[in-house]
């Protein structure tokens, strides 16, 4: 069954403070995605991951992808209010044009200050 | 440069009844997609075109159909609308060519309510 997984759903942290979020996989993928939307907003593009090993930053937020694995992370360094969102993982499929992009249960960040 | 525009922003549709909505693209780009946004199934992928031909598809039933135009403005039609069909619509459109920092740019979306 094709699944992507985001752990946690949930996840509640004080400003200041680092923390991971996971998304695992069950297809083989051309790239991996992760994308924050605010509430009542639309899907903003936070980093487009190709290659097993590929890491991106912006800001506080780091992405890095294992395709071995097919496991990523979206870490967040000394978080900020600003960053309450929820946030998408999503995988576009290898070698085929069915179903192509699946997308993770997303999860939702609320910064405490 | 003019974000990625859908429009209307809202509607409000009986069962049974067809329902379009647009999408216009940011200038030059020629891929446009749409995706489905429901609080019980999430985000699901309806479909994506490019120069004016659907590259990739979602698993959603035949009722769901969509087109693009030759200035990469891109349909979506909904026909025999049922209640599960609300849900937020959202675009997204990029240059297409899959080139290595390729982002999508999502438009505000179509808040569709089927009563």
């Amino acid at each position: 069954e094709l699944k992507v997984e985001q752990n946690p759903l949930f996840l509640s942290m004080q400003e200041g403070k680092n923390y991971t979020i996971y998304c695992n996989y069950s297809t083989t993928s051309d790239r991996l995605y992760w994308y924050r939307q605010d509430p009542g907003k639309s899907l903003e593009s936070l980093f487009v991951l190709l290659s097993n090993g590929a890491v991106k930053q912006e800001g506080r937020l780091m992405a890095s992808l294992d395709t071995k694995a097919r496991l990523s992370t979206l870490h967040i360094t000394a978080a900020v209010h600003d960053l309450s969102a929820t946030y998408f993982c999503a995988v576009d499929r290898a070698e085929t044009s069915y179903d192509k992009v699946i997308f993770g249960p997303g999860t939702s960040l609320s910064v405490i200050p | 440069k003019a974000g990625v525009t859908q429009t209307p922003r809202y509607l409000i549709k009986t069962r049974g009844q067809q329902v379009t909505l647009s999408c216009s693209p940011i200038s030059g780009h020629r891929s446009v997609s749409w995706y489905q946004q429901t609080p019980g199934q999430g985000l699901q992928f309806l479909f994506e075109y490019f120069s004016e031909t659907q590259r990739n598809k979602g698993n959603f039933p035949g009722r769901f159909s969509g087109r693009q135009f030759s200035n990469s403005r891109s349909e979506m039609n909904v026909s025999t609308l049922e209640l599960g069909d609300s849900a937020l619509y959202l675009c997204a459109s990029s240059s297409g060519t899959g080139a290595t920092n390729e982002k999508l740019f999502f438009g505000s979306g179509t808040q569709l309510s089927v009563l």
